[in-house]
């Protein structure tokens, strides 16, 4: 069964950093793109970012480009998002997502978020 | 990068047929994708890039596009059927993914 499970959600003082990590399961993880989608509390989705595997590179949203840093451990089956210079806009609730068969943006599996305050 | 659009708010009647619409630029490039979102739970995919419905979702979903609007198309609306629904492209330079700001569905 494809799975994706987010952890490392805390709460973070302002301009601090923060590492999530996402662990997959039930599917090749060097074969498929993972994107980073965010949910701020009562608001709409919003794309972050994506360790592209067809494109060998990742891509960042202009909001993040700069402070975020996505990387993949192929071996451990595993992703991770290194958030440096947190500000109260990052507040949000952080998903992993794996790229549908046809690639993106179609976004296929979603796994429950992990959750990110910036707060003092 | 792009934007796409989504009417915030729409109404349907039990058992009528509700289109949701997506309209952006990059649409006239790319296809769009949609997502249901119900309170409290991680969004669902129910309608591909290809306009294919993932396994499990029901047939009255169906998915079109044209020029630069793209549709969700919801027949015999159920009751399960209220949540928020999300479409998301490719933006123009194909490097980034852009959603809309949603649309909340209620079920009259």
């Amino acid at each position: 069964e494809v799975q994706v499970v987010e952890s490392g959600g805390a709460v973070v003082q302002p301009g601090g950093s923060l590492r999530l990590s996402c662990a997959t399961f039930g599917f090749s993880l060097d074969k498929f793109s993972i994107h980073w989608v965010r949910q701020a509390p009562g608001k709409g989705l919003e794309w972050v970012c994506v360790d592209s595997w067809a494109h060998g590179g990742t891509f960042y949203a202009d909001s993040v480009k700069g402070r975020f840093t996505a990387s993949r451990d192929n071996y451990r089956n595993s992703l991770y998002l290194q958030m440096n210079s947190l500000g109260s806009e990052d507040t949000a609730l952080y998903y992993c997502v794996k790229e549908h068969v046809i690639g993106w943006p179609t976004l296929e599996y979603w796994g429950q978020g992990t959750l990110v305050t910036v707060s003092s | 990068s792009s934007e796409l659009t989504q009417d915030p708010v729409v109404s349907v009647a039990l058992g009528q047929t509700v289109r949701i619409t997506c309209q952006g630029n990059s649409l006239r490039i790319y296809s769009a994708s949609w997502y249901q979102q119900r309170p409290g739970q991680a969004p669902v995919l129910v309608m591909d890039a290809q306009n294919n419905r993932p396994s499990g979702v029901p047939d009255r979903f169906s998915g079109s596009k044209s020029g630069d609007t793209a549709s969700l198309t919801i027949t015999a609306t159920q009751a399960e059927d209220e949540a928020d629904y999300y479409c998301n492209s490719r933006d123009t330079s194909g490097s980034q993914v852009v959603f809309g700001g949603g649309t909340s569905l209620t079920v009259l």
